[in-house]
């Protein structure tokens, strides 16, 4: 079946670094979207990219969508405490409404 | 702002038991999905549907039905609760895109009921 990896699973970054999570989909994926869920909270929707190559911008948060439309990444610059949580990817199965979750990575920032 | 509200934060229930969890949302959104989280798994998807009275099994339904009789209300039963049914049971609804996918505005996820199996 379809699959969206996510790498790293885990990170701990000192505050002010950098951070980075990437998704990885065992087939092309028509779009992705990006959620963020606070420690105790739900998924709440961050970005979409529809795009081949797409690149967007919120803030410190720097999303991309892969040529080949297959993976993408979360970069995040400077990393603050309030970035605390777990960040999911999700890809939409194409023909469908239905979107795969990645893993998750679950970022913690050191103050 | 789209509100998902489900019925229970915390629920405790007995092995065998038949559990009804409930989720309402307020935007008149067509799509609405139940899905499970657990740690290092991610969000699996368990029923969605995409309009009233329809619904369509996701990568985890066994164990698992569901109602749409409403619009606005998705019921997910677990038809005879299993201690590997504990888990968080999230659901989230969206809005139809217009065909191309680029009006999709991404799910909106409920608070979460957290579902104990003893």
């Amino acid at each position: 079946g379809q699959q969206v990896m996510q790498i790293p699973q885990y990170q701990h970054v000192q505050e002010g670094e950098d951070f980075t999570t990437y998704c990885n989909s065992s087939t092309t994926l028509s779009n992705i979207q990006w959620y963020k869920q606070r420690p105790g909270g739900h998924p709440v929707f961050l970005i979409q990219l529809v795009k081949s190559g797409e690149v967007k911008k919120q803030k410190r948060l720097t999303f991309q969508f892969g040529e080949a439309k297959k993976n993408s990444s979360l970069h995040i610059t400077a990393t603050q405490t309030t970035d605390v949580g777990t960040y999911f990817c999700a890809g939409r199965v194409s023909g469908t409404y239905k979107y795969i979750f990645g893993t998750g990575t679950r970022l913690k920032v050191l103050a | 702002d789209v509100k998902v509200t489900q019925s229970s934060r915390y629920l405790v229930k007995r092995t065998g038991e038949k559990v009804f969890l409930e989720c309402v949302q307020d935007m008149d959104h067509e799509n609405m999905f139940w899905y499970r989280q657990d740690p290092g798994l991610g969000l699996r998807l368990i029923y969605f549907s995409y309009d009233v009275k329809m619904k369509e099994k996701g990568d985890i339904p066994e164990g698992y039905s569901v109602s749409r009789e409403k619009k606005e209300r998705f019921s997910l039963i677990l038809e005879s609760a299993s201690t590997n049914q504990t888990s968080m049971y999230l659901c989230a609804s969206s809005t139809r895109s217009r065909g191309d996918f680029s009006y999709d505005y991404g799910y909106t996820f409920g608070s979460g009921t957290r579902l104990t199996v003893v």
